[in-house]
């Protein structure tokens, strides 16, 4: 079965940087896009961006083009999302998740248990 | 960017009562690719509608989605305890773009 797990909870400092994983088992992995998406205590959901498996392309939307980095390690199936330059209002739980189909366009179908993210001096 | 807006923003119903909850984009979302998710609280997001009409694996019947262009709806036919969440449209036609709405939550009379 499909499963999306990513890394434990962490605190971090004003400024610091934050780098997160999302290991996938149970599908190929190389045939399905992986978005990240947020959310802030008590908010709703904010979409991040997506990386392509395949070949690595990513996109991202404006609100973090410049801060945020999406990677992958086809080797261990594995997705990885950084977020540099860190301020109280990152504080959120962090989520990947898997589109339903293969290809760009698509519902997110498959997510992880989240990591939540306390950023605090 | 297409901008998504959900209403209302709270709808207060009893068990066996029909939701009905909707979603418009600021521009026509191509194919009609909008999806619906629910969330309660401590999980993350489960995918119920894509495509606007179509059922995920395993969802309920009683959860049916409708639209097109720029209007969109998630009705329950009849609320069960277990649908009580907050309920969260996303289009994914903008592509390579996509946006989630703000949420309706979904709660106990």
């Amino acid at each position: 079965q499909v499963q999306l797990v990513q890394s434990g909870a962490e605190v971090k400092k004003p400024g610091a940087s934050m780098k997160i994983s999302c290991k996938t088992s149970g599908y190929i992995f190389s045939d399905y896009y992986m978005h990240w998406v947020r959310q802030a205590p008590g908010q709703g959901l904010e979409w991040m961006g997506w990386i392509n498996p395949n070949s690595g392309g990513t996109h991202y939307a404006q609100k973090f083009q410049g801060r945020v980095t999406v990677t992958r390690d086809t080797s261990i199936s594995t997705v990885y999302m950084e977020l540099t330059r860190l301020n109280s209002d990152d504080t959120a739980m962090y989520y990947c998740a898997r589109l339903y189909n293969v290809g760009l366009v698509g519902a997110l179908h498959y997510w992880g248990q989240g990591t939540l993210v306390t950023v605090s001096s | 960017e297409i901008v998504l807006t959900q209403s209302p923003g709270t709808l207060s119903l009893s068990p066996g009562e029909r939701a009905t909850l909707s979603c418009r984009a600021s521009q026509s979302v191509s194919s009609n690719y909008l999806a619906w998710y629910q969330q309660k609280p401590g999980q993350a997001p489960r995918l119920l509608i894509y495509g606007a009409s179509n059922r995920a694996t395993g969802i309920p019947d009683r959860f049916s989605g409708s639209g097109s262009g720029t209007d969109f709806t998630l009705t329950i036919s009849r609320l069960e305890p277990e649908d009580f969440a907050v309920y969260y449209c996303q289009q994914y036609g903008d592509s390579p773009r996509f946006t989630f709405g703000p949420g309706t939550n979904v709660d106990i009379k």
